[in-house]
């Protein structure tokens, strides 16, 4: 079983502050590494695919890093909204064999308080 | 539209009941996806395809079974052997052969067995 954590479990900001999380994932046989938004009843949405090591992403207030060397990702919410509340899933994708194996964490449920 | 479908919604069955899942994408996606979800934790892998024909067990595929005859249906069977079958039910797919690209998935089937 590939190991795939995620911290914190749940966050709880004040709207207006930032925020991080942390994806920590195998070092070896890195193919990709995928950040997830997950609102209540809705599906998953994706927010970055990485590749590469040292790969920086934004995308408006959300921004990630990758170090696959170490085996880390981080997100980042540059002054949190409401709407942000979500759960935030990363997923790893290994290298090696006809089949691509999508492993998640277990996700950080972050909570936005107006 | 493009999309991933999961039906149905919400499904209810006995104890010792055989259930199948429907999952159908028209995204022309070579590789499937099945995960389960439990209250309070995160997305543990069933089973996975990449191809037509052929399909992988992940984590926990114990007491369920599959089958890819088309590449657009990926149907899980959630058998009575699967001791805890209660469980929210999550499908995706992932185009592969054009390099790492995000997944796409369903709305989910809330499995209750009473």
């Amino acid at each position: 079983i590939l190991n795939v954590e995620q911290s914190p479990q749940s966050l709880h900001v004040q709207e207006g502050d930032s925020t991080n999380f942390t994806c920590s994932f195998p070092s070896s046989n890195f193919y990709a590494l995928h950040w997830y938004r997950w609102e209540t009843a809705k599906s998953p949405e994706a927010l970055f695919v990485m590749t590469l090591n040292g790969d920086e992403k934004k995308k408006g207030r959300i921004s990630a890093t990758l170090n696959t060397k170490e085996g880390y990702s981080y997100l980042y919410i540059k002054g949190s909204q409401p709407e942000d509340s979500a759960t935030y899933l990363c997923a790893f994708i290994g290298m090696g064999g006809s089949a691509r194996q999508l492993t998640f964490g277990s996700g950080t449920q972050l909570t936005v308080l107006p | 539209d493009g999309g991933i479908t999961q039906s149905p919604k919400y499904l209810f069955r006995k104890e010792g009941q055989n259930v199948t899942l429907s999952c159908e994408q028209n995204l022309n996606h070579d590789a499937m996806y099945w995960y389960r979800q439990d209250p309070g934790q995160g997305l543990r892998l069933i089973y996975y395809s990449q191809i037509v024909n052929d399909f992988q067990k992940g984590d926990i595929a114990e007491g369920y079974s599959v089958s890819r005859e088309k590449k657009e249906s990926f149907p899980l069977t959630v058998t009575s052997a699967q001791k805890n079958p209660t469980a929210f039910y999550l499908c995706a797919s992932i185009q592969t052969g054009t390099g790492p690209t995000e997944a796409f998935f369903g709305q989910g089937t809330r499995l209750t067995v009473v």
